[in-house]
Order: C-alpha cells, then sequence, then structure tokens
C-alpha cells in the first residue's frame, strides 16, 4: 500500500510568487489533514478535510491560502502571493474513518526568498 | 484550548542506554489518544506509540514504552537499548478524537551517541 506522497519536496518561490503544493492521500483515507511547521516552532493544524469538504479550516492563517481536494482524492494547497513567513514545511496527513492514526506524508519544504 | 509542551528541545544518550523523553499537555476533555511521532532527518513522520486516555496501562512497543499520568497531564516517552537509528526529532501529540486535528509540541531532537 503506498503511503501518502507529496510533491514537490522543496520549493524555492521568490515573494510574491504563486506556489502549488501537492498531496495524495493514502487510498481510501477519507480524512485529508494540512499543517505546517516554520522553523523549531510546533507543526501548526491549517485545515481538515472529509472527502471533498472541509470540515475545519480554522488554522489557515489568511486568504492566501487556497486548499481543494477535487473529488475527495488528491489536495491542492495553493499561496498566493507568498510572503516570507510562509516559509516552512507543509505536512499532509491522511487517516481512515472510524480509525486513530494520521499517516503522514514527507512534507514539502518552501522557502519564500 | 489544547496545548501541549515539550520542555527538551534536545536530548542525547548513548547507544544501548535508555533515554526519557517528557511531554505535557492541558486539556479539559476526559477522552482523547496522546501520540509520539518520529521524524528521522529528511524523512516522514511515523507513529512510534499511542496512548488512549480511557486506559490505565501504559502503552510499550518494544523498546519504546510510555508513562501517562493522566491527572499530572504528563505522557513522557522511554526509549530502551538505544540504537543509533533512534536519532530522530519527536514530537508528542493530542487528538481529542472524532473529527478534529493534531496538537503538536515543539519536538525533542534526540542524538544517539556511538
Amino acid at each position: 500500500e503506498a503511503g501518502v506522497t507529496q510533491f514537490p519536496s522543496h520549493s524555492v518561490i521568490e515573494k510574491g510568487q504563486t506556489v502549488t503544493l501537492r498531496c495524495d492521500p493514502i487510498s481510501g483515507h477519507d480524512n485529508l489533514y494540512w499543517y505546517r511547521r516554520v522553523m523549531g516552532k510546533e507543526i501548526k493544524f491549517l485545515l481538515h478535510f472529509v472527502k471533498e469538504s472541509k470540515q475545519d479550516e480554522s488554522g489557515m492563517p489568511n486568504n492566501r491560502f487556497l486548499a481543494e481536494r477535487t473529488g475527495g482524492t488528491y489536495s491542492t494547497l495553493k499561496v498566493q502571493p507568498a510572503e516570507l513567513e510562509d516559509s516552512g514545511v507543509y505536512f499532509c496527513a491522511s487517516r481512515k474513518g472510524g480509525s486513530v492514526e494520521q499517516y503522514f506524508g514527507p512534507g514539502t519544504r518552501l522557502t519564500v526568498t | 484550548a489544547q496545548t501541549v509542551t515539550q520542555s527538551q528541545p534536545e536530548m542525547s544518550v548513548q547507544e544501548a542506554e535508555t533515554v526519557t523523553l517528557s511531554c505535557t499537555y492541558d486539556t479539559s476533555e476526559s477522552d482523547y489518544y496522546l501520540f509520539w511521532y518520529k521524524q528521522p532527518p529528511s524523512r516522514q513522520m511515523i507513529l512510534v506509540i499511542r496512548q488512549e486516555a480511557y486506559k490505565q496501562q501504559n502503552a510499550t512497543e518494544n523498546r519504546f514504552s510510555v508513562n501517562f499520568q493522566k491527572a499530572a497531564k504528563s505522557f513522557s516517552l522511554k526509549i530502551s537499548d538505544s540504537q543509533l537509528g533512534d536519532a530522530a526529532m519527536y514530537f508528542c501529540a493530542y487528538w481529542p478524537g472524532s473529527a478534529r486535528q493534531l496538537t503538536f509540541g515543539s519536538g525533542t531532537q534526540l542524538t544517539v551517541l556511538p
């Protein structure tokens, strides 16, 4: 069984540019989460999908961040326009409904210069 | 709001020795789950061990065990017979269950010395 995958693994962009991160959850996992860790700090929740619906987006920092989950499969997280403080590692996790464990992807390291 | 605190940013242990990583949390919930995740360098985060709050017995997974003190809201991880492959960032996390998110501590970087 393939794990959670994320693309790209690294992204370096300039302030003001747009970046789109992608997450492919484990097949059959209805729950998909996005988290972010900025340098040396806690991993913070961004949002949670159940299938294609946003269950909770209370962690999204501002309207420069847009997340989608087309057809309840993969998800994208777009940052537009990127700011310096958006730099960090963005993690995606998926969880099968009724289970406890969240399975994490390897993360995307975003650097905004 | 729930908070998770890891007061040890860095720890080191000699190979084959035992080390304990500390974690405290704050919650008003009575039912929840606690986890320890491990993130080796440049690799993805994996679950090491989990504890259900309603269980009094401490969870154990091979060389990894926890000391769960519900009243004190403490959840420490003990690694016995430390191996070089245990070197990683360890995150303590809290989950109240249902359709809610994990709350993480800031992590403890563990170094294993040969």
